[in-house]
């Protein structure tokens, strides 16, 4: 698979389910970020998780990361038709001067 | 809450032309970034900018691009002589001593 491939590609989920998208990387990462497009839009930033790190929370988000096995997977819980976007993962080579790789993008859909 | 912003929002030109995008990034960020998206493909890194000098850049960033910091509060993208293939979302983003870094909302270069 290439670098930064986030599973699914597409995911359409009734309101208040909750939404479970994927990353996977192939080098070795500082730190895994996730960010949020709006069509048309741009990026904006959800979380970040460093290398060290396994779990982290941002109220509705929760990250996890397994750098054993190069992945990682972003949970919303309570999905709200305004989480309707496409959501990217990644990977950051460094704090300050950050040259970010980007994954392919989950497209999610809440169905109100 | 401080943006970046960036103008315009939607360009045309015809190939050959030369173009300049603008984005003015957060005031108080250290450094800045180009990144391009083309339609349905990911975003890609094209060249970050530091302490007036670029400090990274990937190999699309070829000799057709250039970026400058002319004032002290502008950013600018300029493409010599434009190629079909450039046509893509080319966002602007800004970050301080650490992460996350902050997009523009984008500009839409079509090339024709």
């Amino acid at each position: 698979s290439q670098q930064g491939e986030e599973d699914p590609q597409a995911l359409s989920i009734q309101e208040g389910e909750n939404a479970t998208m994927n990353c996977s990387y192939k080098t070795s990462i500082n730190n895994l970020q996730w960010y949020r497009q709006n069509s048309g839009r741009g990026l904006v930033h959800l979380i970040l998780i460093r290398s060290n790190e396994r779990e982290k929370h941002s109220g509705r988000l929760r990250v996890t990361l397994d750098t054993s096995k190069k992945s990682s997977s972003l949970l919303i819980t309570a999905s709200r038709a305004a989480d309707t976007a496409s959501y990217f993962c990644a990977q950051g080579s460094n704090f300050g001067n950050e040259k970010l790789t980007f994954g392919t993008g989950t497209r999610l859909t809440i169905i109100p | 809450e401080p943006e970046v912003t960036q103008t315009p929002s939607h360009q045309v030109t015809q190939m050959g032309q030369e173009v300049i995008l603008r984005c003015v990034p957060i005031s108080n960020h250290l450094y800045f970034y180009w990144y391009r998206q083309i339609l349905g493909q990911k975003v890609e890194f094209l060249v970050s900018f530091y302490n007036n000098e670029i400090s990274e850049k990937s190999e699309i960033f070829d000799d057709q691009f250039s970026v400058e910091r002319p004032d002290g509060s502008n950013f600018t993208l300029k493409i010599r002589s434009t190629k079909l293939e450039d046509s893509a979302m080319y966002f602007c983003a800004s970050s301080g001593t650490a992460v996350p870094l902050h997009f523009g909302n984008g500009t839409r270069l079509t090339v024709t």
